[in-house]
């Protein structure tokens, strides 16, 4: 089973230009999350959805935005790249958003915008 | 979801067991304890969670203080692939996803 899929692994964005990170779970997980990870710290979460066609603002939302169209893709779009942008992004989904579960989560996308 | 505090790093010895700590004296009665490691260059993995009782799976044990107010993941015998950063965050039953905060989680070095 793949999980979580993520793409592109890395990315190198000029600032000003836009830019859609891909994921796709194939666990049929009702929510997904987006977080970003700056360099030695901890995870932030950008954005969540708590099933398809619904989404949430999490702790860091401004310049991102998702869509949420199906239970499998959680895209996450930078319409307009900033240098304070740059870090590594995860994907993560879980059955649903009660505390007890689990979250799943894909293998990261670097993405430095200059 | 309530704030956590861990150390920064701990060292342990391979063979040896690892108890990481973690404090959360703002837990409230409906916060899960969940725990989370990232090795190196990789996104984050699932390691246990409890809510009152301690808990034990395949990769590790979670005791959880009476009040709890803290708790502590043990890793029964360290191996080199354990090397990694550990995160404690609570999760309210509800799914307070907006505050979900991994915190920057302990640094656990794991040395021959």
């Amino acid at each position: 089973t793949a999980g979580i899929t993520q793409a592109p692994t890395s990315q190198i964005l000029a600032a000003g230009r836009s830019m859609t990170l891909r994921c796709t779970q194939d666990m049929r997980h009702n929510a997904m999350y987006w977080y970003r990870q700056d360099l030695g710290l901890g995870l932030r979460l950008i954005h969540y959805s708590n099933t398809a066609g619904t989404t949430g603002k999490g702790e860091v939302p401004d310049g991102y935005s998702v869509s949420r169209a199906n239970t499998d893709d959680f895209p996450l779009t930078l319409a307009s790249a900033v240098p304070s942008q740059t870090s590594v992004y995860f994907c993560a989904s879980s059955e649903g958003l009660a505390g007890y579960n689990e979250q799943f989560f894909g293998p990261g996308t670097r993405l430095t915008v200059l | 979801d309530a704030k956590t505090t861990q150390p920064n790093s701990m060292e342990s010895n391979e063979e040896e067991p690892v108890h990481l700590p973690c404090n959360h004296s703002t837990i409230s009665g409906t916060d899960y304890i969940h725990w989370y490691r990232q090795l190196p260059s990789q996104g984050p993995e699932y390691v246990i969670h409890g809510l009152t009782s301690n808990v034990n799976n395949r990769m590790a044990s979670l005791a959880i203080a009476e009040d709890r107010k803290s708790s502590t993941l043990i890793l029964h015998r360290a191996t080199l692939r354990d090397a990694a950063v550990y995160y404690c965050i609570l999760r309210d039953v509800a799914g307070t996803a907006s505050k979900l905060t991994f915190g920057t989680g302990t640094r656990l070095q794991v040395t021959l």
